[in-house]
């Protein structure tokens, strides 16, 4: 167990609607990150969180949010879904400042199928 | 230019024997980090190894070791002793810039292990 869990695992929804994934990074972690694995792109990130604040921006579609809350949880919003975002999308967190290690430790991931 | 390239996309062992799993990558940045993560066929990713550009043995972890060439921007992964639950998904990441820039991975597209009783 990583620490760092998501909700939901699973998630079944058709094309247009829009969802939301849940994390909580590991205790003490600042930093969350979320990237999405596809089959056919594999293991891509899409953005990073710091205490808060947007950090980091890599391939996130504009349809796509995300945000931190107070508490250090993040939400990933993915609005107008298309069948091409079906995948599983994970969270991990790190330390960042005050670690002697950048590790980022994964969630369990949601498994994104939409239909 | 891919940043990380893992040249094997499957790989059989046998049970008991070591494995390497390579891994090159292309980066201008001096300060790095180099990730190992498994992943089963349940999903999870779970973080294995770590070898920082700076450091100057070679990272161990366990039955984990990895394999890093700096001139030759190569961090193999040896696996010694495989068990039948070493049967994954392991990719190799890099992070580019300082450890305490908390900067994103970036991944290769992974080896599927197979270990063989």
């Amino acid at each position: 167990d990583s620490g760092v869990t998501q909700t939901p695992k699973h998630l079944i929804t058709a094309t247009g609607q829009r969802v939301t994934l849940r994390c909580s990074p590991r205790s003490g972690d600042l930093s969350v990150y979320w990237y999405q694995q596809s089959l056919d792109q594999g293991l891509q990130f899409l953005i990073q969180y710091y205490n808060g604040e947007e950090r980091a921006k890599g391939n996130i579609l504009e349809r796509f949010s995300a945000q931190q809350f107070p508490d250090l949880h993040s939400e990933l919003n993915l609005s107008s879904l298309e069948l091409g975002d079906s995948a599983l999308y994970f969270c991990a967190s790190s330390v960042v400042v005050g670690g002697s290690t950048d590790t980022q430790y994964f969630g369990p991931g949601t498994r994104l199928t939409v239909l | 230019a891919q940043k990380i390239t893992q040249t094997q996309p499957g790989m059989f062992v046998q049970e008991k024997e070591a494995v390497t799993l390579d891994c090159t990558y292309d980066t201008s940045d001096p300060s790095y980090g180099l990730f190992w993560y498994k992943q089963p066929s349940s999903g999870e990713m779970i973080f294995l190894i770590y070898q920082g550009s700076y450091d100057q043995q070679n990272a161990t972890e366990g039955r984990y070791s990895l394999n890093f060439q700096k001139a030759r921007k190569s961090a193999n992964l040896v696996i010694s002793a495989s068990q039948l639950g070493d049967s994954a998904m392991y990719f190799c990441a890099m992070r580019e810039g300082r450890f305490n820039a908390g900067n994103m991975l970036t991944f290769g597209g992974g080896t599927r292990l197979m270990v063989k009783p």
